[in-house]
């Protein structure tokens, strides 16, 4: 079992609708990372928490450490929105990341 | 203040040669990591480098493989005798001290013939 998984691993959305990223995780964190990759590739941090919630324009990240398990959502989904969706921990042992495998998000016009 | 830069974006190798890709952390970031990218696979760990010293190479391959950071210049990964499973995105970061957040590089996409 991997020590970070994402689900759905794909997700298929008409533009406006309410998206909901799933992380669970099943070992001490001292902080989780939401990340986008865009299709070229490219790398993107979006939040990283440790506790709470966070909100930055039509996203909006949670995390219960107890549950250990956080969600993502996007508020009226845009085709630009389109990209994989990618949960990290890092370990309270060290510095280096562990990564789920990412969710393929595509929203339609 | 420029993001973190990688170069070169694009590298094909034949099989037994050498692969060297550059980082440049953000200024005044003095903690480096770097990450591969397998086909189809999911990021991975491969090193965590502060100026001069590795920390944690927990994730490199064992052989073949090498990192640094030196005092001045990019950080190097170094791939030596490449084969074809080297094939791959090799994405660095950087964070400044102290601070979590990892800002990452566009990649280098290494393609090995």
């Amino acid at each position: 079992k991997n020590e970070v998984e994402q689900s759905p691993q794909n997700l298929t959305a008409q533009e406006g609708e309410f998206i909901t990223i799933n992380c669970s995780y099943s070992v001490g964190i001292s902080a989780l990372h939401w990340l986008q990759q865009h299709p070229g590739g490219g790398i993107v941090s979006l939040f990283m928490l440790s506790s709470g919630k966070k909100k930055h324009g039509r996203l909006i990240a949670t995390i219960n450490i107890q549950e250990k398990h956080s969600s993502l959502h996007i508020t009226a989904s845009h085709p630009r929105d389109s990209a994989v969706y990618i949960c990290a921990v890092r370990s309270r042992s060290g510095s280096r990341l562990t990564f789920g495998e990412g969710t393929q998000l595509t929203v339609n016009p | 203040n420029a993001g973190v830069m990688q170069n070169p974006r694009h590298l094909v190798r034949r099989r037994g040669q050498e692969a060297r890709l550059r980082c440049s952390p953000m200024k005044g970031h003095s903690h480096v990591y770097w990450y591969r990218q397998l086909p189809e696979e999911g990021l991975k760990f491969m090193v965590y480098l502060q100026k001069e010293n590795i920390i944690d190479e927990s994730g490199m391959p064992k052989e073949r493989f090498s990192a640094e950071f030196p005092k001045e210049g990019p950080s190097i990964l170094r791939i030596q005798q490449v084969v074809r499973g080297d094939s791959a995105a090799y994405f660095c970061a950087s964070s400044p001290p102290v601070v979590d957040t990892q800002y990452f590089g566009p990649g280098t996409r290494l393609t090995v013939l």
